[in-house]
């Protein structure tokens, strides 16, 4: 079974550019979620998908970031424009709904490794 | 707020040794899950080991055990007979029975187990 996978792996952009960042979830995973690493600080929670609805977007840092998930499959982040502070590792993450409760193990990818000069 | 606070941003231990991570946390929920996942150099971030609030006894996953300390809202992660694959950063996280199943991360303790 494909694990969570995103592309691409690493991305270097100027300040004021667009970059859109994609995952894809294991199939068969309504749950997706996004999270970001700044810094070497803590990660933290962008937002969750449940299928193609957004669950939960309170950690979205403003309205520069935009996240869509169509047809409940894979998902995109668009960063419009970039600033020098979006600069960080972008992790997705996936998991079923078996228990309803927050207990289901999620599943991350890899990341990708956002640097804006 | 919930918040995680890992307290320990390095930890260096020889192969075989025991190690502790530390980890506590802060929320005014009565359920939620705690978990431990590792993030090796270079690859995924994986889940080492997860506990229930509302069960007492500690979880345990062969080298790995936590001691958990519900009313000091405590959650500590015991590896035994550390291998070099154990190298990685750890992360302490939980979410809430309620809400979005989001998961609440702390800063992460970097482990090198040295042979």
């Amino acid at each position: 079974e494909a694990g969570v996978t995103q592309f691409p792996s690493h991305s270097v952009i100027e300040k004021g550019q667009t970059v859109t960042l994609r995952c894809d979830p294991i199939s068969g995973h309504d749950n997706l979620y996004w999270y970001r690493r700044v810094m070497g600080k803590e990660i933290k929670f962008l937002l969750h998908f449940v299928k193609e609805s957004k669950q939960d977007e309170s950690g979205m840092p403003n309205n520069r970031f935009l996240a869509e998930r169509t047809g409940g499959t894979y998902s995109t982040l668009k960063v419009q424009p970039a600033e020098l502070e979006d600069s960080g590792v972008y992790f997705c993450a996936s998991s079923q709904d078996r228990r309803g409760d927050g207990g289901d193990t999620q599943y991350f990818g890899p990341g990708t490794r956002l640097t804006v000069l | 707020a919930q918040t995680v606070t890992q307290s320990q941003p390095e930890m260096s231990v020889q192969e075989a040794e025991t190690v502790t991570l530390s980890c506590t946390y802060d929320t005014s929920e009565n359920n939620y899950y705690l978990f431990w996942y590792k993030q090796p150099p270079s690859r995924q971030m994986i889940l080492v080991i997860r506990q229930e609030a509302y069960k007492q006894q500690n979880a345990t996953e062969n080298r790995f055990s936590v001691n958990f300390q519900k009313a000091a809202k405590s959650f500590s992660l015991k590896i035994s007979d550390s291998q070099l694959g154990d190298t990685a950063m750890y992360f302490c996280a939980f979410t809430t029975f309620q809400g979005a199943q989001k998961l609440v991360f702390g800063q992460g303790t970097r482990l090198t187990i040295n042979p």
